[in-house]
């Protein structure tokens, strides 16, 4: 069964204090991984995709980075308006499931 | 500039009760997708439509109906509410499955 596991479930950090979260996943074979943030009352919005393995995507201070068995989202040097939940989903060979992890949430304290 | 669009966005059920939370996206999508949120347990699917015409199960289907009623437009249907199905209420769509989701804003669903 495709199972997608996000770490930690929630996260306080520091203004500037970098960091990572952790997304690993179990599927039958990947076609791609997708990161979201998600404000509250908000739908997720889409950061990154990845593909393939040693594949790296960057966007002001996010990092994304995928291996064979799980993904990270490098925060570094983080602001309070980087506070928000952040998802990863995969897409899965052989169906058209969107799988999503249960999420971390990120608070950044100035 | 709509993008996907659910309707309602607040709605209160008695127990027993049926409703039709309804997705529209203006996108020329082919596939759509329903999830609920509750806390702690990040989207869980509900169903999904890989194309106009067709419908499949995800995690959580038992209590939901879909209709895919065109290539617009995907509806979730509760036939009869229970509480346990109080939740909040994600549609999306994707262009192809590898690509990203575009998501609605919501439906938040209490049920009594």
């Amino acid at each position: 069964e495709d199972q997608v596991t996000q770490s930690p479930e929630a996260l306080r950090l520091q203004e500037g204090e970098s960091s990572s979260l952790n997304c690993s996943y179990t599927v039958s074979g990947l076609r791609g991984l997708f990161w979201y943030r998600q404000d509250p009352g908000k739908g997720p919005e889409f950061l990154f995709t990845l593909y393939s393995a040693g594949e790296e995507k960057e966007k002001e201070r996010l990092k994304a980075t995928l291996t064979k068995k799980e993904s990270f989202l490098h925060i570094t040097a983080p602001k309070p308006e980087d506070s928000a939940t952040y998802l990863c989903a995969v897409s899965t060979s052989g169906t058209y499931k969107y799988i999503f992890g249960t999420g971390t949430r990120l608070k950044v304290l100035a | 500039n709509a993008g996907v669009t659910q309707t309602p966005k607040f709605q209160v059920l008695k127990t027993g009760q049926s409703m039709t939370l309804q997705c529209a996206q203006d996108m020329n999508h082919n596939s759509m997708y329903w999830y609920r949120q509750d806390p702690g347990m990040g989207l869980r699917l509900i169903y999904y439509s890989a194309s106009e015409g067709t419908t499949d199960k995800g995690e959580v289907p038992n209590g939901y109906n879909v209709s895919r009623l065109n290539k617009r437009e995907f509806s979730l249907r509760l036939e009869s509410a229970a509480p346990s199905q109080t939740s909040v209420y994600f549609c999306a769509s994707l262009g192809a499955v590898n690509t990203e989701a575009f998501f609605g804003q919501g439906t938040r669903l209490t049920v009594v």
